[in-house]
């Protein structure tokens, strides 16, 4: 199993742009998660899905945050416009529905950089 | 969820036994301990979980205190690779609530 997988590992982008970053979780699990991990916050979740529907939107900044996860193998989560504190490092993470919840497996992130 | 206490940075001599404290005196009766660690430029990786038994793993040993109000997780003979920030979570399986990442403690294992 490859693991689950995001891409860009890395972004670069100007304030103001639309970012997207994308997530495929491991093939089978039904939960995915979206955190995002600063020096000075730690590890934040932002929004879960369950069976492709979101459960809990409570952690995502503000409106310029999106997610969507239109299928069961593939999540993005986009920002639009874009701005130099969203920069922070994005995971994304997956477990079977019905499984604890508690054994994530993360991906190996994005690093975004918001200039 | 019970909130945890863990000190923020630890040495350890390679080859040794790694002990990594975590206090959670608040814990109810039915919230898990749970271990993840996240290496640098890494995601975070499950480690292991116990409820009030010790537990043992391929990659660590968790011990509970009776009391459930402490828990060490150890790492039998440490190696450079395990230099990473080790996150104590206590929580309810199955709760709608997800993880919630503490601060964690600071592991460097040194040569």
């Amino acid at each position: 199993d490859a693991g689950v997988i995001q891409s860009p590992r890395h972004e670069v982008t100007e304030m103001g742009q639309e970012v997207t970053l994308r997530c495929k979780p491991i093939s089978g699990h039904n939960s995915l998660f979206w955190y995002r991990q600063t020096m000075m916050r730690g590890l934040e979740l932002l929004i879960y899905f369950n069976n492709n529907v979101p459960i809990d939107d409570s952690g995502m900044p503000e409106d310029r945050f999106s997610a969507k996860m239109p299928n069961a193998s593939f999540s993005t989560l986009k920002i639009q416009p874009s701005e130099p504190r969203d920069s922070a490092v994005y995971f994304c993470a997956s477990t079977p529905l019905g499984h604890t919840n508690e054994k994530l497996f993360f991906g190996s992130g994005t690093q975004l950089s918001v200039l | 969820d019970a909130k945890t206490t863990q000190p923020p940075s630890m040495d350890c001599a390679e080859g040794r036994a790694a002990n990594l404290p975590c206090n959670h005196s608040t814990i109810s009766g039915n919230e898990y301990v749970y271990w993840y660690r996240q290496i640098h430029s890494q995601g975070p990786q499950y480690i292991i979980h116990g409820l009030k038994n010790n537990e043992t793993n391929e990659m660590a040993s968790l011990i509970i205190t009776e009391d459930r109000k402490s828990s060490t997780l150890i790492l039998p003979h440490a190696t450079l690779r395990d230099t990473a920030v080790y996150y104590c979570i206590v929580r309810v399986p199955g709760s709608a609530r997800q993880l919630t990442f503490g601060s964690g403690t600071q592991l460097t294992v040194l040569p």
